[in-house]
């Protein structure tokens, strides 16, 4: 069961802003920087944003990451096709295992209507 | 420019072992924390241990721990990870992941390796 708790999907016209949440606690998201990762059907996950709001190089801006507290947020705006895929949130939790542990979100399938 | 490179599909039977390596292109693989993820077929990604090369440590989940064994043959740069009494729901493609340090975000994923625990 994961730490981290996502709504397990959201979804948006082309060009549409879509927004997705990323709920965690004091020894996650709230000491530690969180990740996004986009995975695409049948494909391996990629880094989408890391560092709580950076986007690594070939990112569009389109995407964009916020924290506050034990939040996080996924933005996605001028939603397009391509980017129906799945979206988990990630973090660092010092709380397990002793000398902590690396957390996933629930996942949020982004469906384009 | 890393790139991995995972090794193939994999069928075992319950109660047996599967070891599943992974080959690092264009960087050293010590200088790297280099993680396994898991993904159940429909489920989402589970974490399952990674290398901390600040102390040189691999911190395992704690619902792995004592079945798991991730190693690093740095003379031909190939991270292993070994899962032993395998039961069905071991059943999962199972990825390496690199990272700069092990709580930053995973940037270099390897293409995947299914592994299917079947009698």
């Amino acid at each position: 069961q994961s730490v981290l708790t996502q709504p397990p999907s959201a979804s948006g016209t082309p060009g549409q802003r879509v927004t997705i949440s990323c709920s965690g606690s004091s020894s996650n998201i709230g000491s530690n920087t969180v990740n996004w990762y986009q995975q695409l059907p049948g494909t391996a996950p990629k880094l989408l944003i890391y560092s709580n709001n950076q986007r690594p190089s070939g990112v569009p801006d389109r995407f964009s990451g916020s924290k506050s507290g034990t939040s996080a947020s996924l933005a996605i705006s001028g939603l397009q096709s391509e980017d129906e895929a799945d979206y988990y949130c990630a973090a660092w939790d010092d709380s397990l295992n002793g000398r902590g542990a690396y957390v996933f979100g629930t996942g949020t399938k982004v469906t384009v209507l | 420019q890393v790139q991995l490179v995972q090794s193939g599909a994999e069928v075992k039977k319950p109660g047996a072992s599967v070891k599943v390596s992974c080959k690092v292109s264009g960087y050293t693989l010590t200088e790297l924390s280099m993680h396994w993820v898991r993904q159940a077929p429909g489920k989402g990604l589970e974490w399952m241990g990674g290398f901390d090369p600040e102390d040189g440590e691999t911190i395992y989940a704690q619902k792995f721990q004592g079945r798991v064994t991730m190693t690093e043959d740095t003379s031909t740069d190939t991270a292993y990870m070994e899962l032993s009494s395998l039961r069905s729901e071991d059943t999962a493609v199972y990825y390496c992941a690199t990272a700069s340090q092990v709580r930053d975000g995973m940037d270099v994923w390897g293409q995947g390796t299914t592994v299917t625990v079947s009698s």
